[in-house]
């Protein structure tokens, strides 16, 4: 079956650390994203990439990284500048003016 | 500034009765909206969309209505079920480049109460 994988599904990262989510799908999909959600708020995008080797900031990009190397990876990086990196993320996949396929998300807690 | 706006950030409703869940907007280029639904811990699901083009997109007991010149769309469910107890997200989006940016509302948490 096609999907979009986000692993681990609960993460705990010590102050000062850099942490990386794993997002991976198989659905053939060109462009990929990031977002962070916060308790009232809506989705803010984070990072998003139409192409591999290719990636352009969202709204919130500051405190992360991310990389596309592969057409089917798009793992983000929380860096130790991110000063409230505790929250819901969300990686989604589509195809070229498709909507949206959602992973199951990761939680985020700064311990 | 929020381009997208859900103004309630919950409502109930009772099993069989309609729900009616709302959505603002600020930018004219956008020209796609669709509704997500989520529950607690997974990623949205799509529910369905709708086209600038179009005024209202039925799909069994959902349907969107898109009023452009007051930049607002509404989803109605039809008859609610307990079942549909969740997050409910707006999304806008318009055309720029190869790939569509959705942009979101802030979300608004739907009870149905049996």
């Amino acid at each position: 079956d096609g999907g979009i994988t986000q692993s681990p599904k609960y993460l705990f990262r010590k102050e000062g650390q850099n942490v990386t989510l794993s997002c991976e799908q198989n659905l053939n999909h060109d462009a990929m994203y990031w977002y962070r959600q916060d308790p009232g708020q809506g989705l803010r995008l984070i990072y998003y990439s139409q192409i591999v080797n290719d990636f352009q900031k969202g709204d919130i990009a500051e405190g992360y990284s991310v990389s596309r190397e592969k057409k089917e990876s798009f793992p983000l990086t929380v860096t130790s500048a991110q000063k409230n990196p505790t929250a819901f993320y969300l990686c989604a996949s589509s195809s070229l003016g498709g909507g949206y396929t959602f992973g199951s998300g990761t939680r985020l807690t700064v311990v | 500034d929020q381009q997208v706006k859900q103004n309630s950030p919950s409502l109930s409703v009772q099993e069989g009765r309609i729900s009616i869940l709302n959505c603002d907007y600020t930018n004219s280029m956008f020209d796609y909206f669709l509704w997500y639904k989520k529950y607690p811990a997974e990623g949205p699901t799509f529910l369905i969309s709708i086209s600038s083009i179009k005024d209202k997109n039925e799909d069994g007991r959902f349907t969107v209505f898109l009023n452009k010149s007051a930049k607002h769309l509404s989803l109605h469910i039809v008859p609610s079920q307990p079942g549909d107890s969740a997050v409910y997200f707006c999304a806008a989006s318009y055309s720029s480049g190869s790939a569509r940016q959705l942009t979101f509302g802030s979300g608004t948490q739907l009870t149905v109460l049996p």
